[in-house]
């Protein structure tokens, strides 16, 4: 079956740095886009970032534009999340999720995040 | 920035009907999607493209959109509904990934 799991979290002081990644079995890893979501302590979900299943686009919320950086391996089955300058409001857990997707009859792409992993907590704090 | 608008919380009692709201400008153009997460677990897939259930959800969530809303809906709510939920759309363009703020709904 489909499975996602995240790695590399963990107590970070400002202006650090992480790296994350999520490890993906169970389906075409290379047929997928992929996206980084996080919830905050007692917040709601945020989504951050997406990459498409080549690798030839990314975007970002502005929350974390050009501090984080998302990119995959399809030979190792793999997503990562590079962050940069961490702020204390970065403090979530972050989890990575599928992009399932159709086509419709005009071309059109929809996608949307099933399955997620069970997230990877990231503390900034010094 | 794009938003989705969702009531903070929804009360029920168990075997009556409930509605979430969830309402935003793009709605119109693109489909809603609902998410149930429970304290401690990440989030699971409740409807796709507006009323599609996915295996292994109960018949008693039904999703719906009109206009500039979407409505998820339990019928017959039960004690194990009690749970966050979201729903989740794209801005126009379909680049911007979009979740509301989320619905906590108690069953008591």
């Amino acid at each position: 079956q489909v499975h996602l799991v995240e790695s590399g979290g963990g107590l970070v002081k400002p202006g650090g740095s992480l790296r994350l990644s999520c490890a993906a079995s169970g389906f075409t890893f290379s047929d997928y886009y992929m996206n980084w979501i996080r919830q905050a302590p007692g917040k709601g979900l945020e989504w951050i970032s997406y990459i498409t299943s080549s690798s030839n686009y990314a975007e970002y919320a502005d929350s974390v534009r050009g501090r984080f950086t998302i990119s995959r391996d399809n030979a190792k089955n793999s997503l990562y999340l590079e962050m940069n300058s961490l702020r204390a409001e970065d403090t979530a857990v972050y989890y990575c999720a599928r992009e399932s997707y159709f086509y419709d009859s005009s071309g059109n792409y929809y996608g949307w995040f099933d399955p997620w992993g069970q997230g990877t907590l990231v503390t900034v704090s010094s | 920035s794009y938003e989705l608008t969702q009531p903070p919380s929804v009360s029920v009692s168990p075997g009556q009907t409930t509605r979430i709201t969830c309402s935003g400008d793009a709605l119109p153009k693109k489909y809603a999607y609902w998410y149930q997460q429970k304290s401690g677990q990440a989030p699971v897939l409740v409807i796709y493209e507006d009323n599609k259930r996915p295996s292994g959800i109960p018949e008693r969530f039904f999703g719906s959109r009109s206009g500039t809303m979407a409505t998820l809906t339990v019928s017959g709510a039960q004690v194990e509904d009690e749970a966050d939920y979201y729903c989740y759309s794209t801005d126009i363009s379909g680049y911007h990934r979009v979740f509301g703020g989320g619905t906590k709904l108690t069953v008591l």
